[in-house]
C-alpha cells in the first residue's frame, strides 16, 4: 500500500521566514504534486513533479523531487500571510498494467503565516 | 473558462434516500475521478474513469456507484447513504493518465442524517 507521508502537519511562521514542507512517500514513482487548499475551497494544482531531481518555482513557492530517497520539499521563501492554507503531496500510484491510476495525498499541511 | 462543475455544492439528506452528485468538465478530458475528504484523512479515491464507459473502483468504493456515458459528465451516485458518508466530495479530470496536471471541482459538502 502507497503512504504519503507530510511534516509537519501545523506550521505556524511568521512573515519573512523561510521554512520547508517534507513529502515522504512510499514506493517507486516518479510523478509527484502540490497542491493549495484554501478553506472550504477546491485543490488549486501548484506544481507537477515528473523526473528525480525536478525542481520548480513560482513566486515565493520551491517544490523539488529526490526519486531515490522517495522524498519531496516544498520550500517557503520569505512567507507572507496569503500563503497561509493547507497544502497537500500527493503521490500517483500507476504501475504497469494498470489502466488507471489514483493520486495518493499526504494529510496536508496546514500553514499559518502570521505578521 | 476551463472548469470542473459539481452539483449539488451543499446538501443535507437522510438515510437511505438515494441522491446523485453531478459532474461535468468542459475541457475534453479523458480521465475523471472522485476523491472523498475527510479530517485527519485527507483525500481518497472513490472510483475514476478513463473513458466513457470504462470505470473502475478507488480506494474507497463501497456505498457508492458511477457512470460514464458521456465524455464530460461523471455523476457519482449514493443508492442509500449513511451517515458514514457525510463528507467533503471532489470531482476530479485531467487529459489522460498519470503526469497529467489534476483540476478539482469546487466541492460538495454532503451531509446524512
Amino acid at each position: 500500500e502507497l503512504k504519503v507521508e507530510q511534516n509537519p502537519l501545523f506550521l505556524s511562521m511568521q512573515e519573512g521566514k523561510n521554512y520547508t514542507i517534507y513529502c515522504n512517500y512510499s514506493t517507486t514513482s516518479d510523478r509527484l504534486y502540490w497542491y493549495r487548499q484554501d478553506p472550504g475551497k477546491s485543490l488549486e494544482s501548484l506544481f507537477v513533479l515528473l523526473s528525480n531531481g525536478a525542481v520548480k518555482q513560482e513566486g515565493r513557492l520551491m517544490a523539488s523531487l529526490d526519486t531515490k530517497a522517495r522524498l519531496s520539499t516544498l520550500h517557503i521563501t520569505a512567507a507572507v500571510h496569503d500563503l497561509s492554507a493547507t497544502y497537500f503531496c500527493a503521490v500517483d500510484n500507476d504501475s504497469p498494467g494498470n489502466s488507471g491510476y489514483a493520486l495518493n495525498f499526504g494529510k496536508g499541511t496546514s500553514l499559518l503565516v502570521t505578521p | 473558462e476551463a472548469q470542473v462543475t459539481q452539483n449539488p455544492r451543499y446538501l443535507i439528506t437522510v438515510t437511505g434516500k438515494k441522491l446523485t452528485v453531478t459532474c461535468s468538465q468542459n475541457m475534453n478530458h479523458e480521465y475523471m475521478s472522485w476523491y472523498r475528504q475527510d479530517p485527519g484523512l485527507g483525500l481518497r479515491q472513490i472510483y475514476y474513469s478513463m473513458n466513457v464507459e470504462v470505470t473502475d473502483k478507488g480506494d474507497v468504493p463501497e456505498g457508492y456507484k458511477v457512470s460514464r456515458k458521456e465524455k464530460r459528465n461523471f455523476p457519482l451516485i449514493l443508492e442509500s447513504p449513511s451517515p458514514n458518508q457525510t463528507s467533503l466530495y471532489f470531482c476530479a479530470s485531467s487529459f489522460g493518465g498519470s503526469g497529467n496536471t489534476i483540476y478539482f471541482g469546487e466541492g460538495s459538502w454532503l451531509t446524512v442524517v
